[in-house]
This record gives structure tokens, sequence and C-alpha cells, in this order.
């Protein structure tokens, strides 16, 4: 069991915008930056938002992120097909020393 | 191009180990830490360890003690991981990756080896 929440599943229709929780604590996502992958199928993870609300050089600005207290939220407007894919959040723990992952959100575009 | 290059699929028997390496080229090699990452068919991201590949220090997850070896080449720029006492849990796509920045308590990878599955049977 993840210590990151995320829902499971999202869904939404072409141009809609969504929203991928990840709820956390006061170790991890409290007191350290958020990153956000997404993973295509049969594919490695890549890195769509970093430090918590910063996007790579070639990530489309429809992807976003933010963080509030123990809780963060990865947002993609203007949905598309190709971003139907799996999504992880990330973020190093105090208490653990090292990096916890969420469970995932597979996001299905309608 | 900064590229993390990992050795072949592996099948092993229970109870036997595992060795996967991960060929770093592009950059600084001992400038970056590498850290494992599993993850299970039909599963999520389960962070292993992570090596400091100029001091060869590695700090691992506490489920994985005891069981994972991480080590580090730098006449090489490849960096291994070994798992002992195999299970059929462990089946599972191993990759490696690179931080970026941000210090070792970083979450932030890129790039990202292609993965190398591993497949406990007996």
């Amino acid at each position: 069991q993840s210590v990151l929440t995320q829902p499971p599943s999202e869904s939404g229709t072409p141009g809609q915008r969504v929203t991928i929780s990840c709820s956390g604590s006061s170790s991890n996502i409290g007191s350290n930056y958020v990153y956000w992958y997404q993973q295509l199928p049969g594919t490695a993870p890549k890195v769509l938002i970093y430090r918590n609300n910063q996007r790579p050089s070639g990530v489309p600005d429809r992807f976003s992120g933010s963080k509030s207290g123990t809780s963060a939220s990865l947002a993609i407007s203007g949905l598309r097909s190709e971003d139907e894919a799996d999504y992880y959040c990330a973020a190093w723990d105090d208490s653990l020393n090292g990096v916890l992952f969420g469970g995932g959100t597979k996001l299905t575009v309608i | 191009q900064v590229q993390l290059v990992q050795s072949g699929a592996e099948v092993k028997k229970p109870g036997a180990s595992v060795k996967v390496s991960c060929r770093a080229s592009g950059y600084s090699f001992t400038s970056y830490y590498i850290h494992w990452v599993r993850q299970a068919p039909g599963q999520g991201l389960d962070w292993m360890g992570m090596v400091d590949p100029s001091t060869g220090g590695t700090t691992s997850a506490q489920k994985f003690q005891g069981r994972v070896s991480m080590t580090r080449d730098t006449s090489t720029n490849i960096v291994s991981m070994e798992l002992s006492s195999l299970r059929s849990e462990d089946t599972a796509v191993y990759y490696c990756a690179r931080t970026v920045a941000d210090g070792y308590n970083s979450g932030w990878f890129d790039p990202w080896g292609q993965g190398t599955l591993v497949t406990v049977s007996s």
C-alpha cells in the first residue's frame, strides 16, 4: 500500500480538464518537492512536473502541478487522446529516508 | 546525449540471485545519484534504493534491506543492482534512473533506463 494516495482511475473527454490528486503527510509532501510522471504502456516513466509545479522543456503547458500542505495535484487541460496513460506522483520521505511513489492513476480519454 | 542502458531480460528460479546492470553515458558519471525502481506486472512503481557513484554509498528501502546490493564501477560507468533470495513476487521490470538535481533526497529522475524484465519461476 502506497503512502502517497492517488485515485486508481480518472477519465475525461477530449478538450476537458481533469485533475489527479496525491495525498501524503508531513514527512513527504509536506516537507519536500513533488514530482509527477507519465507512463505510456510498455515504456519507462517520463517526468512531467518537477519541484511541485515546474515543467521540463518539451512538456506542453496543458500540464500543470500544484501543492498545498500535504497534498498535491496534477491538472491536464485540453485533454487529448494521447494523454491516456498512467500517472504517478513521487516525493522524498524524511522518515523512511527514501522515495515514495503514489499508487498511480490510470487516465482514460473517453 | 545522456543515456542509461540496462542489461537484458533474466529468468531465475526461486531462491536464486539476479544482477542487473545499468551503463551510463553522456554525462559526468560521479555527479548524479542512480536509483533503482521496479514495477511488477500491472502494478505501480516501487523505489528500491540508490547509489552515490562518487562514493559508492548506498541507501535501500527497508523492504529490500538484506536482500539488495547496489554497486558502481567508475572505470566503466556501470551501476549494478543484485537482488538475492528471489521469490515469485520479485517478477518485475527493474529500472535504473538518474537524479537530475535537488540533492540526494530528490524524486526527480531523468533519464530512465529502458527497463529489465526479471522473471522468477520454477
